[in-house]
This record gives structure tokens, C-alpha cells and sequence, in this order.
């Protein structure tokens, strides 16, 4: 079965840093891989998604991941936080023909 | 513009009371889904549906009835069989089930406190 691991609950970072969240996950093909953005009381927002071609993908809001099959990881990453990039972050995975597996999730803080 | 209705956004309902969450969807997809959030446990799948009439259960189902008369719309009752209902509830729909551009979209959710 497939799975998703994100191994970071929540992370702190300082307005303007760089920013870096993992996503691992565990299937013996390849899988479809998405990153979803939660702002309080929300819904989900897809930010990007992959599942094959360029590893490197970029989605909105700045947002860009890139997939590396030898380490199972899709991480999310960023250049420069902002403040208004506070929220919820959930890595899903899935397969052709099934539905997806979220994550727990991460929550990033922003600090001014 | 196309997207999906949660209501309401928060609901208040008395242990042993059934209660239904409405879930409307114009995007034409045939594909519906419900989730339940809880704090550090992400988003567990309780039913899904994959065209009208018909529905599945996901992870946690029990407890949760669903219905999908129309394409539309996929309300959740949840029963007083449900031991620890109060959580946030979240629908979402795709084109159809599991591929790549099919990606969900989701609600803005109901939030359910039951005392």
C-alpha cells in the first residue's frame, strides 16, 4: 500500500529565509505526488503536483518541489518566506486509478 | 466561478442527535470525497464516490453514512454511532478517481462540535 511520511510536525522560520519541507514517500512505481496548502479554517490548496518528466516542477505562490526516485522524496521548497505563507502543508500521494494518501501534515510559522 | 459549498461552517449538535453535512459541487466532477481532520492526524478518508448512486467506504466509515443522488451534491450524516464526532469535515471532488490531472478540490469545510 502506498504511503506518505512527513517527518517535521512544524517548523519556525524567519521572514525572508529560505524554507524547506520533506516529504517521503513509499510505493514501488511512481507514484503521483502533490503538495496542498491549508490556510486556518480552510479548504486545501493544490500548489503543485508531479508525476513524471523534469523533476523539478513549479507550482504557485513561488512554491517548487523536486522529486529525487532514489531517496522517495518530493520535497517542497522556497527562496524567500512570507508572512503570508503561514499555514498548513500536507504532501499526498497517489496511484492510477486510487485515491490519495495525505500526510500529517506541517505547519510553518513565520516570524517577522 | 466553479467550486464547492460547504454549509454550514460551523455546526452545534447534541450527543445522540444524527446530523447531515451539506456538500454542493458545480464543477461537473464526477468524482466526490469526504475527509475528517483532526489536530497532527492529517486527512483520513471516511466515503468516497466515483459517480452517482454509487460510493465506497474509505478509512474510517464507521459511524459516517453518505448519499450521492445527484452529480452534484454528497451529503454526510453523521450518526450518533460515531463515538467521537467533533472534528472538521472537509469535501472535496475530482474529475475521477486517481490519475494525474485529476487533482482534488476541496471545500472550505464544516467544523462540528458535538457536547
Amino acid at each position: 500500500a502506498q504511503s506518505v511520511t512527513q517527518p517535521d510536525i512544524h517548523i519556525t522560520v524567519s521572514e525572508g529565509a529560505s524554507l524547506e519541507l520533506r516529504c517521503n514517500y513509499s510505493y514501488g512505481a511512481t507514484p503521483y505526488l502533490f503538495w496542498y496548502v491549508q490556510s486556518p479554517g480552510q479548504g486545501l490548496q493544490l500548489l503543485l503536483k508531479y508525476f513524471s518528466g523534469d523533476t523539478l516542477v513549479q507550482g504557485i505562490k513561488g512554491f517548487e518541489a523536486e522529486f529525487k526516485r532514489s531517496q522517495s522524496s518530493f520535497n517542497l521548497r522556497k527562496p524567500s518566506v512570507h508572512w503570508s505563507d503561514a499555514a498548513e502543508y500536507f504532501c499526498a500521494v497517489g496511484t492510477s486509478g486510487s485515491r490519495l494518501t495525505f500526510g500529517e501534515g506541517t505547519q510553518l510559522t513565520v516570524n517577522p | 466561478d466553479g467550486g464547492i459549498t460547504q454549509s454550514p461552517k460551523y455546526l452545534f449538535r447534541k450527543e445522540g442527535q444524527n446530523v447531515t453535512l451539506s456538500c454542493e459541487q458545480n464543477l461537473n466532477h464526477d468524482a466526490m470525497y469526504w475527509y475528517r481532520q483532526d489536530p497532527g492526524q492529517g486527512l483520513r478518508l471516511i466515503y468516497y464516490s466515483q459517480i452517482v448512486n454509487d460510493f465506497q467506504k474509505g478509512d474510517i466509515a464507521e459511524g459516517y453514512s453518505v448519499s450521492r443522488e445527484k452529480k452534484e451534491s454528497f451529503p454526510l450524516t453523521v450518526t450518533s454511532a460515531q463515538k467521537n464526532p467533533t472534528a472538521f469535515y472537509l469535501c472535496a471532488s475530482s474529475l475521477i478517481v486517481g490519475t494525474y490531472n485529476s487533482p482534488l478540490h476541496f471545500g472550505n469545510g464544516t467544523r462540528l462540535t458535538v457536547t
